[in-house]
């Protein structure tokens, strides 16, 4: 199965703030990659799939990117609902693999 | 709105069977193929199952083969997961979840169920 590694695992970040979160991928994906956010209690929620594509109704602020074995989460002007976990998943080869997460909480 | 209300979680013993269901509204269940997927502490998220909007095409993760059956009845937009011969490490929170393809499914998900809690421990 193909290894998916979030970085950092966590960090603190304020409103406001610009943050970039990265996955890579033990293998080449192409651009078959989705970003989910998870809260506490809740479901995780698609944010972005093939590797950039947003979702309906998902914030602009949010942007993927990369390709291949690399891929980043971008939020713009971080707001308090954006403090989650994200995941990421790659669902270029059997089976779909998640990423650990990477939590994103308030400084 | 589509809702994902999912039923039939709980606490059972190694080596009983449980099932769980996934009531599906709010769009056109048959069409789409649909998703389960756990989630633990110390596993994070991992797929489970996947079976086409027909019901016809199944696929199972490794860690399940065998032991859990994808279900589902598009006349009561319904999706099930039987499990069997559950284990310790099969104790999780179990999601249902929408694929975003129509069809025989992408592995995207964009809806997801409330989630249910499944422990399996003597």
């Amino acid at each position: 199965a193909i290894q998916m590694t979030q970085s950092p695992s966590s960090f603190s970040a304020a409103r406001g703030d610009r943050v970039t979160l990265t996955c890579r991928a033990s293998q080449d994906v192409t651009s078959y990659l989705a970003w989910y956010q998870q809260k506490p209690g809740e479901a995780p929620k698609l944010l972005i799939y093939a590797a950039s594509t947003l979702q309906s109704g998902v914030p602009s602020r949010f942007s993927g990117s990369g390709s291949g074995t690399n891929f980043t989460l971008s939020i713009n002007c971080l707001q308090s609902e954006d403090f989650a976990t994200y995941y990421c998943q790659q669902y270029y080869s059997y089976p779909p693999t998640f990423g650990q997460g990477t939590k994103v909480d308030i400084k | 709105e589509v809702q994902l209300l999912q039923s039939g979680g709980g606490l059972v013993q190694p080596g009983e069977s449980l099932r769980l269901s996934c009531a599906a509204s709010g769009f056109s269940f048959s069409t789409y193929a649909m998703n389960w997927v756990r989630q633990t502490p110390g596993m994070g998220l991992e797929w489970v199952s996947i079976v086409s909007s027909s019901g016809v095409s199944t696929s199972y993760a490794d860690s399940v083969k065998g032991r859990f059956t994808i279900s589902r009845d598009n006349s009561k937009n319904t999706l099930y997961l039987q499990m069997n011969s559950l284990r310790a490490e099969d104790t999780a929170v179990y999601y249902c979840a929408k694929d975003l393809s129509q069809g025989s499914g992408t592995y995207k998900m964009d809806y997801w169920g409330q989630g249910t809690l499944v422990t399996v421990s003597s």
